[in-house]
C-alpha cells in the first residue's frame, strides 16, 4: 500500500494551460505539504495544510492554488502554466506533535514539463 | 549565507569505506531531519532527531545542539547507498523546514 501517492507522475503540457496534481495519504497524518524541486535540485516548500487549514503559504504566484477537501488529500491546481513552472512537485505528509513536524513521508513526485 | 550548510557537496568513495556527511545550521531548532533522494527521484526520511544519536542498520546520525552541527555516517558503504542526502532543520516554534542543498554521494564498486 502506497503511503503517499500523487498523480500524475508525468505531465507534459503547453504554456497557458491549467493543470492539477492530486495527492492522497493513507497514514492518518494531520499535515500535508507541497514542495517544488527545480533543476538545481533544491526543495522549496510551497504550501502546507494542517487538518485542512493552510499553515504555510510561501511566496508562490497566485496561479498556484492548493485545495484540501479533507486531511487525507491535498491537491495542487496551477493556472496559466509558464515555462518556469517546469519542475518536479513533491507531496508529503507528517503528523505534527508538540510543535514538531514529525517524520516526513513523500510521494514519488510529479514531473511537470511546460512546453 | 544559507541557514543550513551541508558538506561536502559531492562525495565519491569506494565500496566499504566509512562515509561522513556534515550539516551545520545557524538557527535555533527543535528538530533536524536527514533524508535520502535516490537517482530515481524518490525521497525517503532517514532520521529525525533533536539530540544525541540514532542508528538504523549501517546509518548513524548524530547531533550536537550546542555546536549546531549534525553528521550522517554510513558504515561499510555499498553502491546502493549512492544517492543525494539532504539535511533539513525545523526552526523553534515554527512548522517551516529549512533545507540544505544536499550531498551527492557516489559509491563505486
Amino acid at each position: 500500500d502506497t503511503a503517499v501517492s500523487q498523480t500524475p507522475k508525468y505531465l507534459v503540457t503547453q504554456m497557458g494551460n491549467d493543470k492539477s496534481i492530486k495527492c492522497e495519504q493513507n497514514l492518518g497524518h494531520d499535515t500535508m505539504y507541497w514542495y517544488k524541486q527545480d533543476s538545481k535540485k533544491f526543495l522549496k516548500i510551497m504550501f502546507s495544510y494542517n487538518n485542512k487549514e493552510l499553515i504555510i503559504n510561501e511566496t508562490v504566484p497566485n496561479r498556484f492554488s492548493p485545495k484540501s477537501p479533507d486531511k487525507a488529500h491535498l491537491n495542487l491546481h496551477i493556472n496559466s502554466l509558464e515555462l518556469g513552472d517546469s519542475a518536479v512537485y513533491f507531496c508529503a505528509s507528517s503528523q505534527i506533535y508538540r510543535g514538531n513536524t514529525g517524520e516526513l513521508f513523500f510521494g514519488e513526485g510529479s514531473r511537470l514539463t511546460v512546453l | 549565507k544559507n541557514e543550513v550548510e551541508q558538506s561536502p557537496q559531492n562525495l565519491t568513495a569506494q565500496e566499504g569505506e566509512f562515509i561522513t556527511i556534515n550539516c551545520s545550521y545557524s538557527v535555533g531548532i527543535s528538530a533536524l531531519h536527514w533524508l535520502q533522494q535516490h537517482p530515481g527521484g524518490g525521497i525517503v526520511s532517514l532520521f529525525m532527531l533533536s539530540s544525541g544519536k540514532k542508528k538504523h542498520g549501517r546509518l548513524i546520525a548524530t547531533i550536537n545542539i550546542q555546536e549546531k552541527h549534525s553528521s550522517l555516517h554510513i558504515t561499510a558503504s555499498h553502491p546502493r547507498d549512492s544517492a543525494v542526502y539532504i539535511c533539513a532543520v525545523q526552526k523553534d516554534s515554527n512548522y517551516q523546514l529549512i533545507w540544505g542543498a544536499g550531498t551527492k554521494l557516489i559509491i563505486k564498486p
